[in-house]
């Protein structure tokens, strides 16, 4: 079935490191994708977004990249902060028709000091 | 500018019992969708409405429902609550019909014992 998967459910990175956090998505047909920050406590929060038709896309300290070849989608954080600890969820929208999101499992990202 | 505003933030109920959790959009949303999250599920769509039309649902069975108000606010309710419906209910709001930044609530977290 449609399903968004993460390679790594934990990663943990000294502060000032870049973070790549990796997301691998099975539906081809998927044209919208969504990286969301989740802190403990807290709903999740919007980063970045890309469509299909983009390979990249920057944001402030962070990059998405977007590989449809094979269905990879990655997120990559710029000098990691403390603050940037938290949990990150890929998400797809696999319908042609409303805001229908399939989630990843998660990674949890640890900023070390 | 108010973000999505979820109510309650907590809620315990008894097996058996129903309940109702709300939800405020962003103003002028109009897609408001729901999401459960547990730590062993993630996070699963439930349902999308727009315009007061549901316009998607997820794999839940019927005790799952909702409904949106012509002002675009949302109700989701629970009927017959198992326990394991414990979990972390999130809304999230949308500007346009699809493929927009969707953003979300704080949570209700709901648990039944």
């Amino acid at each position: 079935g449609e399903s968004v998967g993460l390679h790594l459910p934990t990663l943990s990175v000294q502060e000032g490191d870049n973070s790549i956090i990796n997301c691998a998505y099975s539906n081809s047909a998927s044209d919208y994708f969504i990286w969301y920050k989740q802190e403990s406590g807290k709903g999740p929060q919007f980063i970045i977004d890309i469509r299909s038709n983009m390979d990249k896309r920057q944001g402030q300290r962070v990059t998405v990249l977007l590989n449809k070849t094979v269905k990879h989608l990655s997120l990559q954080i710029a000098a990691t902060q403390p603050g940037d600890s938290a949990v990150y969820f890929c998400a797809e929208n696999p319908d042609n028709y409303g805001q229908n999101f399939v989630f990843g499992p998660g990674t949890r990202l640890s900023v070390l000091p | 500018k108010a973000g999505v505003t979820q109510t309650p933030r907590y809620l315990i109920k008894t097996r058996g019992q129903q309940v109702t959790l709300s939800c405020s959009p962003i103003s002028g949303h109009r897609s408001v969708s729901w999401y459960q999250q547990t730590p062993g599920q993630g996070l699963q769509f439930l349902f999308e409405y727009f315009s007061e039309t549901q316009r998607n649902k997820g794999n839940f069975p019927g005790r799952f429902s909702g409904r949106q108000f012509s002002n675009s606010r949302s109700e989701m309710n629970v009927s017959t609550l198992e326990l394991g419906d414990s979990a972390l209910y999130l809304c999230a709001s949308s500007l346009a019909d699809r493929d927009t930044e969707a953003f979300f609530g704080q949570g209700t977290r709901l648990t039944v014992v």
